[in-house]
């Protein structure tokens, strides 16, 4: 089974922060890896796809980087409702395991 | 736009089975290329995926849950389902449905098929107690 590790585990940040988390997967994956953010109580939500395309109607704030084992999440400039736990997840095999999550709160 | 709503018992009793049905709406479960999909998460911890259902019957199960797991559809209700034998309160959590795109990316050498979770369910929690 494929691994995927995140860090940090946690974060905290200021609005207008530049915010950047990573995810990392025990092989290579290529670019079959979303980013999801979910708020206390909600459902996931679908940021980035296939590594690096931004979901239509996703805040053009986040991007996505990376290919193989390593990738990158951004928020160039953190907005109140960004403050969020954010999930990592490979699509390379069929069992589409997800990061243990980092979460990002207010300093 | 479409929507997905779990619906089902909240408490199940350990060794019974789990059974939740998700209710696809704004649009039809047989369209377009998708699978549809169910993902859990225990209070304050992760997201675990179970499995997942294309609309011509063809199923992925977790490993992990394979043994108890099965996932149907129903196409004349737009619903797919989830069953869960002998649960434990291992078992307890939130059980998510969302719908599992399948898009082709093509380049000159290569077709790639990528897979991603666009549309979830509210979620239901569910919770494994005598």
């Amino acid at each position: 089974d494929i691994q995927m590790t995140q860090s940090p585990s946690s974060l905290s940040a200021s609005v207008g922060d530049r915010v950047t988390i990573t995810c990392r997967a025990s092989q290579s994956i290529s670019s079959y890896l979303n980013w999801y953010q979910q708020k206390p109580g909600k459902a996931p939500k679908l940021l980035i796809y296939a590594a690096s395309s931004l979901q239509s109607g996703v805040p053009s704030r986040f991007s996505g980087s990376g290919s193989g084992s390593d990738f990158t999440l951004t928020i160039s400039s953190l907005q109140p409702e960004d403050f969020a736990t954010y999930y990592c997840q490979q699509s390379y095999s069929t069992l589409g395991t997800f990061g243990p999550g980092t979460k990002v709160d207010i300093k | 736009q479409v929507q997905l709503q779990e619906s089902g018992p909240g408490l199940v009793k350990p060794s019974q089975t789990l059974s939740l049905t998700c209710t696809v709406s704004g649009g039809s479960i047989s369209s377009g290329s998708y699978y549809w999909s169910w993902i859990r998460q225990p209070a304050g911890k992760g997201l675990e995926w179970i499995g997942r259902i294309y609309t011509s019957g063809s199923t992925n199960y977790n490993p992990s849950l394979k043994s108890r797991v099965t996932i149907s559809v129903d196409t004349s209700k737009n619903q797919f389902s989830l069953k869960l034998s002998s649960v434990t309160a291992a078992d307890t959590a939130v059980y998510y449905c969302a719908r599992d795109v399948e898009l082709l990316m093509t380049t000159v050498t290569f077709d790639y098929y990528y897979y991603y979770m666009d549309v979830w369910g509210k979620g239901t929690t569910v919770t494994v107690s005598s």
